[in-house]
């Protein structure tokens, strides 16, 4: 079956530090794959994503590259801010019978950025 | 920006009792999900939802949980008799089409405490 892998929590760094969060995943078939974010009290917003292999994924200064070689979908930023703390969520999702799309979600990783 | 909404945002409830939790999706979307995290875990599917009938669920969608659209807003997800371990976070989704790489919104989620 689908899996998603990510590294554990939390990761605390200081403003404008470099951002690395690891996820690799298992996968039956093709996916695509997907970075959600949870803010402290919100929902699960998509970050980006990448629908095929060498695709990168991008926004708010975040991105992820889909490397279909070592099956690896790691987050990035170069600078991250105070108001990048919150929960960071790799999935994938591959095609079903049954219609609709379903995500297989990583554990989460919280992410706190201090001052 | 249209959002997917979802009341009550937190709800208490004895163990078997019955509870209702509603979601209304983005208005042009066709495909409907729940998905629930229990406290410090994944986020897992429960269900996906597209005309008018379910499309697929997982083994944690037993009989005691149950969905419908009532009318041409509404998504509900019905628990029959609430177990201890059914206390989690419920989040309700809607995307616009199936195919796979298509986002997927996720309303902010209902969270569930059975005592």
């Amino acid at each position: 079956g689908n899996s998603v892998t990510q590294m554990e929590g939390p990761v605390t760094l200081s403003e404008e530090a470099f951002l690395t969060i690891n996820c690799t995943y298992t996968a039956t078939g093709y996916p695509s794959l997907f970075w959600y974010v949870q803010y402290p009290g919100e929902g699960l917003q998509l970050l980006l994503k990448a629908t095929k292999a060498d695709d990168k994924g991008s926004n708010k200064g975040f991105e992820a590259t889909y490397r279909k070689e070592t099956t690896s979908f790691h987050l990035e930023k170069g600078s991250v801010q105070v108001s990048d703390s919150a929960v960071y969520f790799c999935a994938l999702s591959d095609r079903r019978a049954g219609g609709g799309n379903k995500l297989t979600f990583g554990t989460g990783t919280q992410l706190k950025v201090e001052l | 920006e249209p959002e997917v909404t979802q009341t009550p945002s937190h709800q208490v409830t004895q163990m078997g009792q019955e509870v209702i939790l509603r979601c209304v999706p983005i208005s042009n979307h066709l495909y409907f999900y729940w998905y629930r995290q229990i406290l410090g875990q994944k986020v897992e599917f429960l269900v996906s939802f597209y005309n008018n009938e379910i499309s697929e669920k997982s083994e944690i969608f037993d009989d005691q949980f149950s969905v419908e659209r009532p009318d041409g807003s509404n998504f509900t997800l019905k628990i029959r008799s609430t177990k201890l371990e059914d206390s989690a976070m419920y989040f309700c989704a809607s995307s616009d089409k199936g195919a796979l790489g298509n986002t997927i919104y996720f309303g902010e989620g209902s969270w569930l405490t059975v005592v």
